[in-house]
């Protein structure tokens, strides 16, 4: 299966600093990313869709400006959590579908759990 | 709105055999999917059905019944490595996919 990636796996900041994370699918051209946040024993909440070249668009209760989203090419999308607070700390999932072969299916990455002091 | 509902958590003993319900009313249906997700881990994924019936995949079925908004993952000859939460997700009118908040499934020997 397609494959993608996440780096950092896991990262620890302090309160009021920022953080970058990156999804890259490695043997595909995702046309579309997708950023979801998982807390706790909680199912995946979707923070936002982004095409390539394009805006992403964000779920409502989701601060566009905090999170922000570029998705600058068909093989990387990055996340930066903008002055991040401990309320900020989750399990990050990024995932790509291949919209151009008409696949269906979401491929995951592996996640950044971000843990903020 | 939209729901799609499984059950929190379920037991099931080494070596039987399981099922796992889910049911989803949302607005247009484009297809449902099964993903299995270890603790601390992305999910991974199991089974797409959009059209009505049994699709097999070795261990693991998955069953769609679109007028019920029904589905079923079955799980057969169950391993200690199956303890995992199993996700139901269904992709809307608008394509996009409505996930349930997962089935946590644990295996006894």
């Amino acid at each position: 299966g397609a494959v993608v990636s996440q780096h950092p796996s896991w990262v620890i900041c302090k309160s009021g600093t920022s953080v970058k994370i990156e999804c890259r699918s490695l043997d595909f051209q995702a046309t579309t990313m997708f950023w979801y946040r998982q807390f706790p024993k909680q199912s995946l909440m979707l923070m936002a869709t982004s095409n390539e070249g394009s805006k992403a668009t964000y779920e409502q209760g989701v601060e566009k400006d905090k999170f922000l989203i570029n998705h600058a090419s068909l093989t990387l999308s990055t996340l930066t959590v903008t002055s991040a607070h401990p309320e900020d700390s989750s399990f990050y999932i990024c995932s790509g579908t291949d919209g151009l072969a008409g696949y269906n299916e979401q491929f995951f990455g592996p996640g950044t759990r971000l843990t903020v002091l | 709105g939209q729901n799609i509902d499984q059950p929190t958590e379920m037991t099931a003993t080494e070596g039987a055999i399981v099922q796992i319900n889910c049911t989803y009313q949302t607005s247009g249906f484009n297809g449902l999917f099964w993903y299995q997700q270890h603790a601390g881990e992305a999910p991974t994924f199991l089974s797409y059905n959009v059209l009505d019936g049994l699709e097999e995949k070795g261990r693991f079925s998955s069953f769609l019944s679109r007028s019920k908004g029904y589905s079923y993952l079955l799980l057969k000859e169950l391993q200690m490595k199956d303890s995992a939460s199993y996700l139901c997700a269904v992709k809307d009118s608008n394509y996009q996919l409505i996930w349930g908040a997962g089935t946590k499934l644990i295996i006894k020997p």
